[in-house]
């Protein structure tokens, strides 16, 4: 257990619906990330949050696609109108950054999306 | 393009072997190069981190090294054990005010009894 925490672990939606995934970090670290992973594939980089500011988005985030980290604490994906592409393990890490310090990033155990 | 490519693809080793893992990389400018060990079905857990000064790294049983120059590193695994059976990830770091991951399509590594 590396303390980030995601909810749902896993979520079997039809085509079409919306889904939202929550992810709670490491209380003190500032930096949130989301990705997607396929199978046999590293993780993608989908956006990330420095405090509750969403700092850069990857092209994969469509317009389906919103995130948001209220409070610069818990943060939410959320995904409209799924579509079987969509099918995959969406990961969420968090990590401490101050000036140009590299600290490390902890991952949470993902929340596995199967689109029918 | 930034690129991370990761050989091999997969690997196949008997308990108490050593192996070695690389892992080339395009990504301009670089910060830092990560290793991470993901057992399937969970989250990626972190191995090494590396910046350019660095040239080794151990962690456990765990060696990584990286050459600044060249783009490459690569990863030493010692008297492999069956719970090291996992996928093992490169990521590259930017610098320079983006602070995207470029991630490895990983090797996936069995350890054998």
């Amino acid at each position: 257990d590396t303390g980030v925490s995601q909810d749902p672990r896993h979520k079997i939606t039809k085509r079409g619906q919306n889904v939202t995934f929550r992810c709670d970090p490491i209380s003190e670290h500032n930096r949130l990330y989301w990705y997607r992973q396929t199978l046999g594939q590293g993780p993608e980089f989908l956006t990330y949050f420095q405090n509750e500011a969403q700092l850069e988005k990857s092209r994969l985030l469509s317009d389906r696609f919103s995130a948001e980290r209220p409070k610069g604490s818990f943060s939410t994906l959320e995904i409209q109108r799924t579509e079987q592409g969509d099918s995959a393990m969406y990961l969420c890490a968090s990590s401490l950054r101050w000036g140009t310090e590299t600290y490390e990033q902890y991952f949470g155990p993902g929340t596995r999306l199967t689109v029918t | 393009k930034n690129q991370v490519e990761q050989s091999p693809q997969s690997l196949i080793i008997l308990e108490g072997k050593n192996c070695t893992l690389q892992c080339n990389y395009t990504v301009s400018p670089f910060s830092n190069l990560r290793w991470y060990k993901q057992d399937t079905g969970r989250g990626p857990v972190s191995l090494t981190i590396m910046t350019f000064s660095e040239n080794t790294k151990s962690n456990g049983r765990y060696t990584a090294t990286l050459d600044a120059d060249t783009k490459q590193s690569s990863l030493h695994i010692t008297a492999s054990q069956l719970s090291d059976s996992a996928s093992y990830i490169c990521v590259v770091f930017k610098t320079g005010g983006s602070y995207i991951p470029t991630f490895g399509r990983g090797t996936s590594l069995i350890v054998h009894p």
